[in-house]
This record gives C-alpha cells, sequence and structure tokens, in this order.
C-alpha cells in the first residue's frame, strides 16, 4: 500500500480562522513532507519531518505551524493566513530522508484564504 | 547549485506513439537519484521512475523509460505508447547527497497533451 491520505480535500476560510491540515501514511515512512503548489509552478517545499523531528523549515511565515504528533501523522496548523497563501497543499513521505528514496504524494488539499 | 531544467512548457502527442520529455540537471554532488513524476489535474503527484547516478543500465516501468546520459547530464523521460489518461503534468526532480536527501529540486514541468 502506498498510499498517503490528505484531509480535508477542499477548504476555504477567512484570514481570522484557525484550521488544520491532517496527513496519514502507513507505510513506515520515516520522512514526511509540506508543500505548497501554486498554479502551473512546481511544489515548493516547506517543512520537512525525520524521525519525528523537524529537520527543515523553509523559512515558512510562523502563520503555518506544523506537528508530528508520531511517525504516521502529520499535521499543518493554519492561523491568519494571507489571500496569497491560497494554494495546493501537499504531504509526501518517503522511506527516510536518503536521497535515493521517491516521496510518494497524497491528494493534496486546496486551500482558499478569503 | 542544483538545478533541473524543463525546457518544454508544453507537448502534444498522437495516441499510441511515443512521447520523449526533456530534462537536464546540473550538480556538483557525487551521488544524486532523478526522479520523474506525473501530475494529473486531480493534484496528486504521483511516482513514475527513478535513476540512481551509480546506475549504469536505465531504469524502465512498464510504458515509462528514462534515458540516463550522465556525461550529458540528462534525464529524459520516455513513454512508449501513450494512452489519453497521460495527459498531465510532468515534473523531473532530483535529490543529492549534499542536500541530505530532504530536498527534491523540481524541475518547472512540462504538460503533456495525448490527442485521440
Amino acid at each position: 500500500d502506498t498510499e498517503v491520505t490528505q484531509t480535508p480535500k477542499h477548504l476555504v476560510m477567512g484570514m481570522t480562522n484557525k484550521k488544520s491540515l491532517k496527513c496519514e501514511q502507513h507505510m513506515g515512512h520515516r520522512a514526511m513532507y509540506w508543500y505548497k503548489q501554486k498554479a502551473k509552478k512546481p511544489p515548493e517545499l516547506m517543512f520537512v519531518y525525520s524521525y519525528e523531528k523537524l529537520s527543515i523549515n523553509e523559512s515558512v511565515p510562523s502563520r503555518f505551524s506544523p506537528e508530528c504528533p508520531n511517525s504516521s501523522l502529520l499535521n499543518l496548523h493554519l492561523h491568519a493566513l494571507q489571500p496569497e497563501d491560497s494554494a495546493l497543499y501537499l504531504c509526501a513521505s518517503s522511506q527516510d530522508d536518503h536521497w535515493n528514496y521517491e516521496q510518494y504524494f497524497g491528494p493534496g488539499t486546496r486551500l482558499t484564504v478569503t | 547549485a542544483q538545478k533541473i531544467t524543463q525546457t518544454q512548457p508544453g507537448m502534444f502527442v498522437q495516441e499510441k506513439e511515443a512521447v520523449t520529455l526533456d530534462c537536464t540537471y546540473d550538480t556538483s554532488d557525487p551521488s544524486y537519484g532523478l526522479f520523474w513524476y506525473k501530475q494529473p489535474s486531480s493534484g496528486e503527484m504521483i511516482f513514475l521512475i527513478y535513476q540512481g547516478s551509480y546506475d549504469q543500465q536505465n531504469a524502465t516501468e512498464g510504458r515509462y523509460s528514462l534515458n540516463f546520459q550522465k556525461a550529458r547530464k540528462s534525464a529524459n523521460l520516455v513513454i512508449s505508447a501513450s494512452q489519453l489518461g497521460d495527459s498531465a503534468m510532468y515534473f523531473c526532480a532530483m535529490r543529492g547527497f549534499y542536500t541530505g536527501g530532504f530536498k527534491t529540486i523540481f524541475g518547472a514541468g512540462t504538460r503533456l497533451f495525448v490527442k485521440a
């Protein structure tokens, strides 16, 4: 089973709202990632968790707060977002952080900030 | 610095024909992996094929093959017998030893249109 699940599929939120995106994998992968993707662009890395520890934060604004409660779950907490944060948010996982492992992506959450 | 270049923003191919999507890369990493991903309009990124920098043979996965020319720093994706379901965006990507494997460098992508 090479499935990464993400909920919700779509999210519309106001600039004062607090919401969370959820990602789950049951492949035993030890590296998990959050990406942001704008239309017609490649994904941009936001955060990397390796063995449940935050390894990379690509200078993401603090209104995005990641959390890795256990090795299968990855959350992205959203607060006071801006309209320019509207995008497709993709979660991915890989066996670990070694360079020769492919990443498996979830279907994404389409976020609209109004 | 690492870089992936995909020079074809859009490609058209007739159903059942083969198509080559170009990818060149630049890296000073001694060890690296090259990947191709497919992204249909639904949004999910689907892993297609992997080529390691030390692999002697070109990778193949079903209808997908990777034409790896290390000296030219190219890793072109060949799709044989195109199907309508192959219409999607295709990204070439790289992960390298010096970036610790955490960071995947993506190209700008090539949108493939398969005509019936």
